[in-house]
């Protein structure tokens, strides 16, 4: 069974602290995101990677940066936290095939005070 | 840009009976994938169907199947004699069949199921 990993399941952070939310996939995937979840408004997508040191802006990639140093691991990084981006982050992985399904973590809910 | 929309942000319904979920998607492209996902409390995304848009066939997984009309740009899901555990939101997602694109979702709709 393919595993995608999320490092915390709940974070509490305060304003203006950087952070870094991990997820490790086990299944040789090239393809990782990491999309934001907020009620009303679904899944969003804030950055992808379809290779190491490869990567993509989503839908709404601003506050946000990644790093994609190994193909197993994909950490989204918050420069300094604000209120707004307390949330839930879901990270998933695919194979190039595009009738592959995605595969996701856990999820970290994540809140800045 | 493909969009993907979800008119129904939420819907119940009573045990064993069926019920229909919604979705419409916007594309240019003729080839592209379709999928529903689900999320019970746990939070963990689950893939509940999946679509080929050349396929004129329609899916079917057990109590799952869709209703995909290409040229209406509809993809409904039905859930036959539901049950206390497809309580969840349900995410539709549309896929270009490029490798290196990302999937785009709707906003999701909340499933009650009602003993």
């Amino acid at each position: 069974d393919v595993k995608v990993t999320q490092s915390s399941r709940y974070l509490v952070k305060r304003t203006g602290e950087k952070v870094f939310l991990e997820c490790v996939q086990d299944m040789d995937h090239e393809n990782m995101f990491w999309y934001r979840q907020d009620p009303g408004l679904g899944l969003r997508l804030i950055y992808f990677s379809y290779d190491v040191k490869m990567k993509e802006k989503g839908d709404i990639p601003e506050g946000y940066s990644v790093s994609r140093e190994k193909k197993e691991r994909f950490s989204l990084i918050l420069e300094s936290a604000s209120t707004n981006q307390t949330s839930m982050y879901l990270c998933a992985s695919i194979t190039r095939r595009a009738y592959s399904p995605l595969h996701f973590g856990n999820g970290t809910r994540l809140t800045v005070t | 840009a493909q969009t993907v929309t979800q008119s129904q942000p939420e819907m119940s319904v009573q045990e064993a009976e069926t019920v229909t979920l919604s979705c419409t998607y916007d594309t240019s492209e003729s080839d592209y994938y379709l999928f529903w996902y689900k999320q019970p409390p746990s939070r963990q995304m689950i893939l509940v169907i999946r679509q080929e848009a050349y396929k004129q066939q329609n899916a079917t997984e057990n109590r799952f199947s869709v209703n995909f009309q290409k040229a209406a740009k509809s993809f409904s899901l039905k859930i036959s004699d539901s049950q206390l555990g497809d309580a969840a939101m349900y995410f539709c997602a549309y896929r270009t069949p490029r490798g290196n694109e990302k999937l785009t979702f709707g906003t999701g709709t909340r499933l009650t199921i009602i003993p």
